[in-house]
C-alpha cells in the first residue's frame, strides 16, 4: 500500500525567501507525482505533474523534481510571496492518487 | 485543464438522512473520481466512477454507504447515505485528463448534526 509523507507539516518564512517542500513515497512503482495547492475552504489547484519518466517540471517560480529510486520529490518555490501562503499537497500514483498530509506554508510580508 | 462544478457547495444535514452531491465537467472525460477530506486531514480516494459500469470502491468504502452514478461522460453523483456526524467532511470530485493529470472541483462541505 502506497504511503506518502510530507515534511515539514508547517513552514513560516519571510517574503522573498526560497524554500523547499519535501514529499516521500514508499512504492516507487508510480506513474506520476502531482503537486497541488489548497487554499482554506477551497478545492485543489494543480501546480505541477511529473511523469515517471521525467526528472523535473517547472512552472514560473515553481520547480518540482522526482527521484523514483529514492522515493522522493521536492517542490522548490523561488522568491516566495504572501500570495503563496496555502497548503501544498503532493500525490503519488497513477489514476488512483495517494495524498500526503500536506505542508501548510505561510509567507510573511 | 477542465472546469468542474459541484452542487451543493455546502450543506448541513441531520443524522440518518442522505445527501446527493453532483459533479459536472465542461468536457467529456473517461475517468472521474470521488475523494473525501475529513477535518484537518488530507484527501482519501473513495471510488472511481466509470461511465457505463459500476464504480470501483477503495478499501473501507462500500456501495451501500456511498452509491455513485455516472450516467454520461460529463456528470457524476455521489450519495452519502444514512449519515452520521463522522461523515462530516469535504467531498471532492476530480477528473483525469491527458497524461494522468487530475483536476479537482471546488468541493462540497458537509456537516452532519
Amino acid at each position: 500500500k502506497q504511503e506518502v509523507t510530507q515534511i515539514p507539516a508547517a513552514l513560516s518564512v519571510p517574503e522573498g525567501e526560497n524554500l523547499v517542500l519535501n514529499c516521500s513515497f514508499t512504492d516507487s512503482a508510480i506513474y506520476n507525482l502531482q503537486w497541488f495547492r489548497q487554499d482554506p475552504g477551497k478545492g485543489l489547484t494543480s501546480l505541477l505533474l511529473i511523469q515517471s519518466s521525467q526528472r523535473e517540471q517547472t512552472s514560473g517560480r515553481l520547480n518540482a523534481s522526482l527521484d523514483k529510486s529514492s522515493g522522493r520529490s521536492t517542490l522548490y518555490i523561488a522568491a516566495s510571496q504572501p500570495g503563496d501562503s496555502a497548503t501544498y499537497l503532493c500525490a503519488a500514483g497513477g489514476s488512483r492518487l495517494t495524498f500526503g498530509e500536506g505542508t501548510q506554508l505561510t509567507v510573511n510580508p | 485543464s477542465a472546469v468542474i462544478s459541484q452542487k451543493p457547495s455546502r450543506d448541513i444535514c441531520q443524522r440518518g438522512t442522505s445527501l446527493t452531491i453532483q459533479c459536472q465537467v465542461d468536457s467529456q472525460v473517461t475517468m472521474m473520481f470521488w475523494y473525501r477530506q475529513q477535518p484537518g486531514q488530507s484527501l482519501t480516494l473513495i471510488a472511481t466512477a466509470n461511465q457505463g459500469s459500476e464504480a470501483t470502491y477503495e478499501s473501507g468504502f462500500v456501495i451501500d454507504k456511498f452509491p455513485i452514478s455516472r450516467p454520461n461522460l460529463t456528470f457524476s453523483t455521489l450519495t452519502v447515505s444514512n449519515m452520521s456526524p463522522e461523515d462530516s467532511s469535504i467531498y471532492l470530485c476530480s477528473v483525469e485528463l491527458r497524461d494522468n493529470e487530475q483536476f479537482f472541483g471546488p468541493g462540497t462541505r458537509l456537516t452532519v448534526l
